[in-house]
């Protein structure tokens, strides 16, 4: 299977802050990347699928780059609402897999 | 929407199941599978299998010897059982809608709140 390898394992930064967060594949996914946002205590939530198609509702300041082994999700301006852990999942080969996740945390 | 229920508290070696209601969209839509997905506590998440409308189902391999999703169309739900379950098996468990949307896998764009399932003595 896949291996989605995400770094950091945390960042901390300041709202208004720029994030980076990267996902890494051991094999090509082509462009069948998503990523997710997990609050505390709630569920995933899609942000972006396809490496960079933005789910429906979630803002403009979410956008994904990448293709093939390594791929970015960039928060162009931190919110307070925006601190959380984030995953990204591949659908480019069986099984699909998730990476470890990141965790954005207030600095 | 998408609701999950379980048995909350189970013993090793049971096999337990869980259902997850649909409600507000069509479980024969031919753009939607049906998953379940996993995350232990503190950890990741682990795509535990899928079903379409059809009954075709997938699973993953880590997991395939113990797992079975089926579906009830006429319910609007869809369930799994996991049998054998031990200590390892406590975990968050999300039923979730996957889209195709021209891949040949999913990403999964409508989640469940979530049941915990705790395996206990």
């Amino acid at each position: 299977e896949i291996v989605l390898t995400q770094s950091p394992d945390t960042l901390s930064l300041s709202p208004g802050e720029r994030a980076t967060l990267s996902c890494r594949a051991s094999q090509s996914v082509n462009t069948y990347l998503a990523w997710y946002q997990q609050k505390p205590g709630q569920a995933p939530s899609l942000l972006i699928y396809d490496t960079s198609k933005r789910a429906t509702g979630v803002p403009a300041r979410f956008s994904g780059t990448g293709s093939g082994t390594d791929f970015t999700l960039t928060i162009s301006s931190l919110e307070p609402e925006d601190f959380a852990v984030y995953y990204c999942q591949q659908r480019g080969d069986w099984p699909p897999t998730f990476g470890q996740g990141t965790r954005v945390e207030i600095k | 929407q998408l609701q999950e229920s379980g048995p909350g508290l189970v013993k090793p070696s049971e096999t337990p199941s869980l259902t997850c209601i649909v409600s507000g969209e069509s479980m024969t839509n031919g753009a939607y599978y049906w998953s379940w997905i996993r995350q232990h506590p503190g950890k990741g998440l682990e795509w535990i299998g899928y079903i379409y409308y059809s009954g075709d189902t997938g699973y993953n391999p880590s997991l395939e010897s113990r797992v079975t999703i089926s579906i009830e169309t006429a319910k609007k739900q869809f369930s799994l059982r996991l049998s054998s379950v031990s200590a390892a098996d406590t975990a968050v468990y999300y039923c979730a809608r996957g889209r195709a949307a021209g891949g040949t896998y999913w990403y999964f764009d409508l989640w469940g709140r979530g049941a915990l399932v705790t395996v206990s003595s």
